[in-house]
């Protein structure tokens, strides 16, 4: 048990609608991140949050958003959704910046129908 | 369960024998780098990671291998078992943010 804890494990929706994800980092972690894991993309770095703020983007569509929260568990909204936002995923934390060990959730499986 | 690329190279090894899995990467900026094991239906694993200072590193059954010159990375396991079965993803950080940039995976098979 890595520590860092996702919900929901399972989502089936449909296109269209919108969904939310929710991550707790591990105790003591103020960096979050959030990764997709597709089976044509590989794993895909989406965004780093740090203490509140924004620290990095990577791919993340237009569609999705995420924001840490003062008590550091963060969520990640996807709207609009499409049958190709299916995937899986995951929530990471580590306590700092470049160079902390970064600890992945379980993950969130999202089934778009 | 997982979700993993279709495609996956797979290094299939007998128990107890040793694996090498091995993974090239992109960015010559790149300076810290980090081995993930991925069971089915679970999150990244931290295996071992290593930095761009040094060429080799060793953890509990594990050695990481870096080779600057060839943007080569790879890693050994001694003594395959079977809970080693998964697939393997090395990950790069350039020092921007902390933000990994993964490898396509390697599914490592280890037969009994």
């Amino acid at each position: 048990d890595s520590g860092v804890t996702q919900t929901p494990k399972h989502l089936i929706t449909a296109t269209g609608q919108r969904v939310t994800l929710r991550c707790s980092p591990r105790s003591g972690d103020l960096s979050v991140y959030w990764y997709q894991q597709s089976l044509d993309q590989g794993l895909q770095f989406l965004i780093q949050y740090y203490n509140g703020e924004e620290r990095a983007k990577g791919n993340i569509l237009e569609r999705f958003s995420a924001q840490q929260f003062p008590d550091l568990h963060s969520e990640l909204n996807l709207s609009s959704l499409e049958l190709g936002d299916s995937a899986l995923y995951f929530c990471a934390s580590s306590v700092g910046g470049f160079g902390n060990t970064i600890y992945f959730g379980e993950g969130s499986w999202l089934t778009v129908v | 369960g997982e979700s993993v690329g279709l495609h996956l190279p797979t290094l299939s090894v007998q128990e107890g024998d040793n694996s090498i899995i091995n993974c090239a990467y992109s960015n010559s900026a790149s300076d810290y780098f980090i081995w993930y094991k991925q069971e089915s239906g679970k999150g990244p694993q931290f295996i071992i990671d290593i930095r761009s200072n040094m060429d080799k590193r060793q953890g509990q059954r594990v050695t990481v291998l870096l080779n600057k010159t060839v943007k080569h990375l790879s890693l050994q396991i001694a003594a395959t078992q079977p809970g080693d079965s998964a697939v393997y993803f090395c990950a790069e950080n350039n020092n921007a943010g902390n933000m990994l940039t993964f490898g396509g995976g390697t599914r490592l098979m280890v037969k009994p």
